[in-house]
């Protein structure tokens, strides 16, 4: 099982829909989780972060966390064709000598069609 | 207010060569990881440094080595390149150890040949 999974994609959703990016994680221990969008030649950006239980908003994206089921979601308002990216989900978690280590999924890829 | 710099943009080498990638960090930040993200993957964690020394590091050989300097800049050096070293190659920073939002530089593209 992989420690971090999402659905590759590519997720098509129309202009002004809402867009939803589903990742499921393996370690129970994980304690942060965050969202990054990634265009096509560039790096990560961070876009949204959710360390608790619930739901995250900030503007037209909401992140939502279930530890139980170990399930991080993000949901984007109003999809704009400037959202067309891939969505990495990442989950944070002791590692040694006091540090902490991010490891990734692979990555949704997400088309937004005018 | 600078975000986190790499340098070179690209790179390109050829196998059994060595390369150094250089990083300086978001300011107010003092800890910073590499990882190495290959066409169509999630970046892979490399390792990471805080108070200049190397506090983790994750599934890649020895031939994968770096340091921090005084001024929390780093350096990862790759020696005896292989053809599977060519990847987009990102560091990121955060305001200490723990468990806080690190965030990506540019990258550096190398290409191994």
């Amino acid at each position: 099982q992989k420690e971090v999974e999402q659905n590759s994609g590519p997720l098509s959703v129309p202009e002004g829909a809402i867009a939803s990016l589903n990742c499921t994680y393996s370690d129970r221990g994980s304690q942060s989780f965050f969202w990054y969008r990634q265009y096509s030649g560039k790096s990560p950006e961070l876009i949204m972060s959710i360390y608790s239980n619930g739901d995250k908003e900030d503007g037209r994206f909401t992140a939502q966390l279930n530890k139980a089921s170990q399930y991080v979601s993000l949901l984007i308002r109003d999809s704009q064709p400037s959202d067309s990216a891939t969505y990495l989900c990442a989950v944070m978690k002791r590692g040694g000598a006091g540090s902490y280590q991010l490891t990734f999924g692979k990555g949704t890829k997400l088309s937004v069609i005018p | 207010d600078a975000g986190v710099t790499q340098s070179p943009t690209h790179l390109i080498k050829t196998r059994g060569q060595q390369v150094t990638l250089r990083c300086s960090p978001k300011s107010g930040h003092d800890t910073v990881s590499w990882y190495q993200q290959a066409l169509g993957q999630g970046p892979q964690f490399i390792f990471q440094y805080y108070e200049e020394e190397e506090r983790q590091r994750g599934n890649f050989p020895d031939r994968f080595s770096g340091h921090q300097f005084p001024n929390y800049s780093s350096e990862l050096n790759v020696n005896a390149l292989l053809l599977g070293d060519s990847a987009l190659y990102l560091c990121a920073s955060s305001p200490g150890q723990g468990g806080y939002e690190q965030y990506f530089g540019p990258g550096t593209r190398l290409t191994v040949t």
